[in-house]
């Protein structure tokens, strides 16, 4: 079974702080996706990574996937309240074609 | 373009009731994925379907669980009879490529169901 674990599950800060949340797996993943979503709201997509070691950068927003294609991670340089939501990452089985899987998701709370 | 859309956005129900929640994917599309979220179990899909035939239902959690997708444009997932653990917030989302390719899922809004 391929399991995306996602840490830390909360994370509060001030603004103009920096952060980095984490998804991780035992497993191998051609792709993985990093979603944010907003109270009342559906996830929205930020980025897809599928190359091992790639980085991609979104404005203050810096997205790695592991060498291994088995983690990823996403840092925020001086966050702002707009960060706030809750970080999803996700990615397709490979035993299982069609099947898509989320983590459980890094709550991230940026006071002003 | 509309994005995907859902209905109702709020279902308050009695344990028992028949449910049924649509969705409209985001035209164009040919891949549509209905999810559960809960505090608990986070986002879990259940049930994946590419050119309107279900692909993979492994996730749908009991046969009171069905849903079906008539043509391109409409999908329902209906439970009968709700229970009080059913509650939870549905989401849709539709793309253009099936999985395992990378492609944008577009979620919808997500129907907030409560079983009483």
């Amino acid at each position: 079974t391929q399991l995306l674990e996602q840490s830390p599950q909360f994370l509060s800060i001030q603004e103009g702080e920096n952060l980095t949340v984490y998804c991780n797996s035992s497993s191998v993943f051609s792709s993985l996706q990093w979603y944010r979503q907003e109270p009342g709201e559906g996830p929205v997509l930020l980025v897809t990574v599928v190359t091992g070691g790639e980085v991609k950068k979104l404005k203050r927003l810096t997205f790695q996937f592991g060498d291994a294609r088995k983690d990823s991670s996403l840092h925020i340089t001086a966050a702002q309240p707009g960060d706030t939501g809750l970080y999803l990452c996700a990615g397709p089985f490979t035993d299982s074609w069609g099947k898509f899987q989320f983590g459980a998701g890094t709550q991230v709370v940026v006071t002003p | 373009d509309a994005g995907v859309i859902q209905s109702p956005r709020h279902e308050v129900t009695e344990m028992g009731q028949e449910v049924t929640l649509r969705c409209k994917p985001i035209s164009g599309h040919n891949s549509l994925f209905w999810y559960r979220q809960t505090m608990m179990r986070g986002l879990e899909l259940l049930i994946y379907f590419n050119n309107n035939v279900p692909i993979d239902d492994s996730g749908m959690p009991e046969d009171r669980f069905s849903a079906k997708m008539p043509n391109a444009s409409f999908s329902t997932l209906k439970i009968q009879p709700s229970e009080p653990r059913d509650s939870a917030v549905y989401f849709c989302a539709s793309s253009r490529l099936p999985p395992p390719r990378p492609d944008t899922q577009y979620f919808g809004p997500g129907t907030r169901l409560t079983v009483l």
